[in-house]
């Protein structure tokens, strides 16, 4: 079946725009997560969906971003008011929670937000 | 909580040698342990995963992996190195007790000189 897919795979904006990253899981994965990867560096945790819960978004950076998850679907990263160092990789990923326990995650390609 | 180390931020072999890539965790609980591969401007693909089940885990391109409990050490090998191994390799520990689940270490980059 498909897997996980971002978009855009490629994003230019002017600083102080707003931007929305569009990311759709692999279909009956309950859970999601949204990362951030900068040039050269490893995988920032930003927000992580699962179910109904209340999402955890203990590792969004400012209140300049937010996420939605429409049900077990699609879910939108929106970014305010872009600053220059916000050009990265945001990355999702979701995974299949089963009998309680999560297994692997699946990534999507990324989108590359670059911010002038 | 849970927490990962990478012990090397970039290891450098030759072709056709052995890899070893160092990784220990920190866990309340038993987790589930993952290696993933991230080739230059590529996704991130799963290389294997360990679950509780067999304590030597073969992953996909000739590497594996064993889990030491005693040692909180889930190390990456492969008996021969190819070109084609040059990427960044990160190590995950989860446990569904742990609220987003899945820590990342924060990834060693292998080269692989001809």
């Amino acid at each position: 079946g498909a897997g996980v897919s971002q978009s855009p795979s490629n994003k230019v904006t002017e600083k102080g725009k707003d931007v929305e990253l569009r990311c759709d899981p692999i279909s009956g994965h309950t859970a999601l997560y949204w990362y951030r990867q900068r040039l050269g560096q490893g995988l920032e945790f930003l927000i992580y969906f699962q179910g109904n819960s209340a999402p955890d978004k203990s590792g969004l950076p400012s209140d300049r971003f937010s996420a939605e998850r429409t049900g077990e679907s699609v879910s939108t990263l929106t970014i305010q008011r872009t600053q220059q160092e916000d050009s990265a990789v945001y990355l999702c990923a979701s995974s299949l929670v089963s009998s309680g326990r999560h297994n692997e995650q699946f990534f999507g390609p990324g989108t590359r937000l670059t911010v002038l | 909580a849970q927490s990962v180390t990478q012990l090397d931020s970039h290891v450098s072999v030759s072709e056709g040698t052995p890899v070893l890539l160092r990784c220990n965790y920190s866990s309340s609980y038993s987790p589930s342990l993952f290696w993933y591969v991230q080739h230059p401007n590529k996704g991130l693909q799963l290389l294997l995963k360990y679950t509780s089940a067999a304590t030597l885990v073969k992953g996909i391109n000739g590497f594996e992996a064993e889990f030491k409990k005693s040692e909180t050490s889930f190390h990456l090998t492969k008996p021969s190195a190819h070109m084609s191994d040059a990427a960044e390799y990160f190590c995950v520990v989860s446990h569904y007790n742990y609220g987003q689940n899945f820590v990342f270490g924060p990834g060693t980059r292998l080269s692989v000189l001809p």
